[in-house]
């Protein structure tokens, strides 16, 4: 079984800008969770989406935001994107809203100058 | 909100037994984690404790006391390959049945010859 892909792998963008991340969860999960990982921060929820519907979110501001098609693949989006938005975004999915584990994907680095 | 702390750094011999600890602060507590990231990598699930007491898997096992807010993660016979970042997390449920999960700075282990 194919584990979670993350598209693109590697991303640079200006300040400014704007920027969708892709991913696609292991066959038959319905549950993905975004993840934003610093050095400074460490790991960090930013949301999370089952059956098309975000059941949670983090601390973050509105500038992050994103869906869940109905196949279960996740997208997020980034507007108007900071110096400090450079991180790796990970991207994790489960089978089920009440699963305990979660597979990651290998993530995506972002880096805006 | 959550609070989680674990040592930043651990060195040890290969072939000895490292213990990591973990203290969380929390409401809602529905889990603890445990999960290892390689350099570069993104994290691998190693253990979930709900309960509390031990759970053992091969070399790695895994405690909770769920009225200390305590965690801690056994590695024995260690090995190179060992040395990693090993992150603590803790899930929580936060409105409903929706959950999140919440990640500490990470350990950094290093396995010495």
């Amino acid at each position: 079984k194919a584990g979670v892909t993350q598209t693109p792998r590697y991303l640079i963008k200006t300040r400014g800008q704007q920027v969708t991340l892709s991913c696609s969860p292991i066959s038959g999960h319905r549950s993905v969770s975004w993840y934003q990982q610093t050095p400074g921060q460490g790991l960090q929820f930013l949301f999370e989406y089952f059956s098309e519907t975000q059941r949670n979110k983090g601390n973050f501001p509105g500038r992050f935001s994103g869906r869940q098609f109905s196949n279960s693949r996740s997208e997020m989006n980034v507007s108007t994107l900071e110096l400090g938005d450079s991180a790796l975004y990970l991207c994790a999915s489960a089978p089920g809203s009440t699963s305990y584990e979660q597979y990651f994907g290998p993530g995506t680095r972002l880096t805006v100058t | 909100g959550q609070n989680i702390d674990q040592p930043t750094e651990m060195t040890a011999t290969e072939g000895a037994i490292v213990q990591i600890n973990c203290t969380y602060q929390t409401s809602g507590f529905n889990g603890l984690f445990w999960y290892q990231q390689h350099a570069g990598e993104a994290p691998t699930f190693l253990s979930y404790n709900v309960l509390d007491g031990l759970e053992e898997k091969g070399r790695f096992s895994s405690f909770l006391s769920r009225s200390k807010g305590y965690s801690y993660l056994l590695l024995k016979e260690l090995q190179m390959k060992d040395s990693a970042s090993y992150l603590c997390a803790v899930r929580a449920e936060t409105s409903g049945s929706a959950r999140q999960l919440t990640f500490g700075s990470g350990t950094q282990l290093t396995v010495l010859p």
